[in-house]
């Protein structure tokens, strides 16, 4: 079975600090993707990132990076210099890489509130 | 728009009644998943097509949900006898097979059965 739990249920920061959202994650897969996603009001999900099992190297994009540790399950994501624009629900996902296997399997989510 | 494009954006039924809820992908899309996520909490997979096949479903899918992809185009999630316990968000999905993790999300139909 796998799990993904994000146990920071609602942030709030003020504009321009940074701040990270933790993911950890169970799976008996040797394979496997992880996934951020960005839920914004309008209802949404907006793909952020993927991340194979097998590449632990850290991604930076613009304000955004993530921290894949495999020898904690952990995937976790910094947002540089926040913004009100950040505001939204960020969801951490695990999908096993194997062939006809689609589900996502989605963490509760995290509510990330940005205060001007 | 070349989104994914769900209708209703929001429907509101009694119990007992039948309530149906359409999807269009992606035009260039062949995947398409049904996803249903409550208040509070991610979304939970309910079943992918394949073009018109449906390939995987989930046990959520009770024998009173039924999800049909006929041309391999737009899709349909008909729930019978609704129960307030189907009051959630259905979101409908795409993805193209080559590029088949990275999910395109509509911005769903919430149903609230009274």
């Amino acid at each position: 079975a796998q799990k993904v739990t994000q146990a920071q249920t609602e942030i709030s920061v003020v504009e321009k600090e940074d701040v990270t959202l933790d993911c950890v994650y169970e799976t008996r897969d040797t394979t496997y993707y992880l996934f951020w996603y960005k839920q914004p009001p309008s209802g949404e999900l907006v793909f952020l990132i993927r991340r194979n099992s097998f590449d632990e190297q850290n991604e930076i994009s613009g304000r955004y990076s993530w921290n894949f540790q495999k020898s904690t399950s952990s995937f976790n994501f910094t947002i540089t210099a926040s913004q009100v624009v950040d505001s939204a629900v960020y969801f951490c996902a695990l999908r096993p890489i194997i062939q006809g296997a689609q589900k996502l399997v989605f963490g509760q989510g995290t509510r990330l509130t940005i205060n001007p | 728009d070349t989104g994914v494009s769900q209708d209703p954006r929001h429907k509101i039924t009694k119990r007992g009644q039948n309530v149906t809820f359409r999807c269009d992908p992606i035009s260039e899309h062949n995947r398409l998943y049904w996803y249903r996520q409550t208040l509070g909490q991610g979304p939970e997979f309910l079943t992918y097509f394949q073009n018109e096949a449906q390939l995987e479903k989930s046990r959520l899918l009770s024998d009173r949900f039924s999800a049909e992809r006929p041309k391999g185009s737009f899709s349909t999630l008909e729930i019978q006898r609704t129960e307030q316990g189907d009051s959630a968000m259905y979101l409908c999905a795409s993805s193209l097979d080559t590029v088949a993790e990275k999910l395109f999300f509509g911005s769903g139909t919430q149903l609230s059965v009274l």
